[in-house]
């Protein structure tokens, strides 16, 4: 059975403070692994796609790195609009729907 | 952009009422889902939908069920309401492998 954990569930920062989220994964067969940014009562931004082990992907001060069991969000020099859910999910080869961890809550204080 | 509209943001309906959630996509995706969030279950998928008229379970069908009479649009439909159902409900679409979600509608069943 596929499984996400999402680690840690919660993770305060200051601004400018530099750190990483995990996302661990099992899937028989990654088609992809998704990250989503969720803000409070909303639904979930897509983020990033990566398909295959070694790739990377940034966007502002986002950088996401997968390797065959676990990908990583780094958050470089942080600021509180960075302050967030993130959901990290994952496509099998076999199945339709992506599989979601339960996220990791992310508070940046000024 | 994409576009996936949800009819409501909040609703209130009481327990044993028969509920219906709409969702609209505007980019002519053929995959279209829907998925509950609650604190600390994370994002679980209800019913998803990869063609007009067809659909599929998901992990927690029970009490449930969907409508998908036109690509653009799919429904879900609460039975018979119960305050276990109370939730946030988000619907997402998808052509390839990114989802792109609706603002979700939080459903509380008094």
């Amino acid at each position: 059975e596929d499984q996400v954990t999402q680690s840690p569930e919660a993770l305060r920062l200051q601004e400018g403070e530099s750190s990483s989220l995990n996302c661990s994964y099992t899937v028989s067969g990654l088609r992809g692994l998704f990250w989503y940014r969720q803000d409070p009562g909303k639904g979930p931004e897509f983020l990033f796609t990566l398909y295959s082990a070694g790739e990377e992907k940034e966007k502002e001060r986002l950088k996401a790195t997968l390797t065959k069991k676990e990908s990583f969000l780094h958050i470089t020099a942080p600021k509180p609009e960075d302050s967030a859910t993130y959901l990290c999910a994952v496509q099998a080869d076999s199945g339709y729907a992506l599989n979601f961890g339960k996220g990791t809550s992310l508070l940046v204080t000024p | 952009d994409v576009k996936v509209t949800q009819s409501s943001r909040y609703l209130v309906k009481r327990t044993g009422e028969k509920v219906f959630l709409e969702c609209v996509q505007d980019m002519d995706h053929e995959n279209m889902f829907w998925y509950r969030q609650d604190p600390g279950l994370g994002l679980r998928l209800i019913y998803f939908s990869y063609d007009v008229k067809m659909k599929e379970k998901g992990d927690i069908p029970e009490g449930y069920s969907v409508s998908r009479e036109k690509k653009e649009r799919f429904s879900l439909i609460l039975e018979s309401a119960s305050t276990n159902q109370t939730s946030m409900y988000l619907c997402a679409s998808r052509l390839r492998w990114e989802a792109f979600f609706g603002q979700g509608t939080r459903l509380t069943v008094v």
